[in-house]
């Protein structure tokens, strides 16, 4: 079953906006990362958060982590049309698996 | 490039057939892992391996079964295989971090597109 649950399932801005995502989990982690998905193309990693910290910044991301919600939260800032993608989060428990969720489907428009 | 290779890039089978998809991670990494993607199911963990060793193990059906070798390449094997078994399937490394329980971040190759006819 997926740990992390994103939402929403799809999203679609102007090139731009800010464009934010959620992402809930069940169970206690030791780290939440998020990935970028191309259509039909292998992941990218674009950020990752320790169960230790509560929010980090990469260029344009901002990411947030709600240990006590089980919730995380990630912000594109001044969105752009090549930003359009799939975005998963994934979390990692104390058994190394990284479990994603189903991802959510950004669309940026220009 | 994320330094991954995984290959073939493509592959058409029927069903009942075999196949084997081979990953090479990036250099340095000591940890496997293997990914089946598909749109009802989303991206479902398979399993991992760490130097040699299977580490642990998730969706992962009978049918299904890998190895990571010495010179730290994956393959994974698919046999009996099933119109269900369409997928791409992605393998990923890490180096493992200061800890195998401490799972950092993922490497993904481009994936390998199986269709089952």
């Amino acid at each position: 079953s997926q740990q992390g649950e994103e939402d929403p399932q799809a999203l679609s801005i102007q090139e731009g906006e800010n464009a934010t995502m959620n992402c809930s989990y069940k169970t206690s982690i030791n780290n939440l990362q998020w990935y970028r998905q191309n259509s039909g193309r292998g992941l990218v990693h674009l950020i990752l958060i320790r169960s230790n910290e509560r929010e980090k910044h990469s260029g344009r991301l901002r990411v947030t982590l709600d240990t006590s919600k089980k919730s995380s939260s990630l912000l594109i800032t001044a969105s752009r049309a090549a930003d359009t993608a799939s975005y998963f989060c994934a979390t990692a428990g104390a058994n190394s698996k990284l479990t994603f969720g189903k991802g959510i489907t950004l669309s940026v428009r220009p | 490039d994320s330094g991954v290779t995984q290959t073939p890039k493509h592959l058409i089978t029927a069903t009942g057939q075999r196949v084997t998809l081979r990953c090479s991670p990036r250099s340095g990494d000591l940890s496997v892992y293997w990914y089946q993607q598909s749109l009802d199911q989303g991206l479902q963990f398979l399993i991992q391996y760490y130097n040699g060793e299977e580490r642990a193990k998730g969706n992962i059906l009978e049918r299904f079964s890998a190895q990571q070798f010495p010179d730290l390449h994956s393959e994974l094997n698919l046999s009996s295989l099933e119109l269900g078994d369409s997928a791409l399937y992605f393998c990923a490394s890490s180096f493992g971090g200061t800890s195998v329980w401490n799972t950092g971040e993922l490497f993904f190759g481009e994936g390998s597109r199986l269709t089952v006819l």
